[in-house]
């Protein structure tokens, strides 16, 4: 109950394309989630996040859609860049806690 | 503002010994957090400091210890090693645990030889 789920393992995009990455949580207790981007040799920076009293959130190229009753979320990512090319994880927490919760993680390769 | 800092960097130990490792969070971050990341099993929480107390703590053997000082820093100390410890261990801060975003460093890459 503790797992969050991510698909797929690895995506290649073209330059210019969609990027969507997919993650599923049991937990309802579950109250945020965040999504790392990580580079080989550096710790995962965040990238963008969400709690589940919204649907949707946006910055920028990036995109969260959240779905509180099939307890999904997704991240796209818009006009995806080369310099996109990393791996992503999305994970979940419990409230007043910094213990998260990762998904296996998504190696994303955009190619020009 | 200067970001998470970890040392080592880099640390190769012989199973058996004991290794530990520093990070400094950020300055004003009270909420100090480590993790594991190897490929096998990802990215796995240890445990969580706030004001010098362990708030949370992970599905790891009792090898696997921390602290934090009153300045916030803090240590993780993992005696007895075994081959299966070699992995990047994350630091990361944040302000107030679970209501603000969390910071992680670059790591300590530990491989146990």
């Amino acid at each position: 109950q503790q797992q969050v789920k991510q698909s797929p393992q690895s995506l290649i995009v073209q330059k210019g394309g969609i990027s969507i990455i997919n993650c599923a949580y049991e937990n309802t207790a579950f109250d945020y989630f965040p999504w790392y981007q990580q580079f080989p040799g550096k710790g995962p920076a965040l990238l963008i996040a969400i709690r589940p009293d919204v649907s949707e959130k946006k910055e920028g190229r990036f995109t969260i859609s959240f779905n509180k009753s099939a307890k999904q979320f997704s991240l796209h990512i818009m006009d995806s860049q080369p310099g996109d090319s990393a791996t992503y994880f999305c994970a979940a927490s419990v409230h007043n806690t910094d213990k998260l919760i990762f998904g296996t993680g998504t190696r994303l390769q955009v190619f020009p | 503002k200067a970001g998470v800092t970890q040392t080592p960097r880099y640390l190769i130990k012989t199973r058996g010994q004991q290794v530990t490792l520093s990070c400094s969070p950020i300055s004003g971050h009270r909420s100090v957090s480590w993790y594991q990341q190897t490929p096998g099993q990802g990215l796995q929480f240890l445990f969580e400091y706030f004001s010098e107390t362990q708030r949370n703590k992970g599905n790891f053997p009792g090898r696997f210890s921390g602290r934090q000082f009153s300045n916030s820093r803090s240590e993780m100390n993992v005696s007895t090693l075994e081959l299966g410890d070699s992995a990047l261990y994350l630091c990361a801060s944040s302000t107030d645990r679970g209501n603000s975003p969390l910071h992680f460093g670059n790591g300590t890459r530990l491989t146990v030889t």
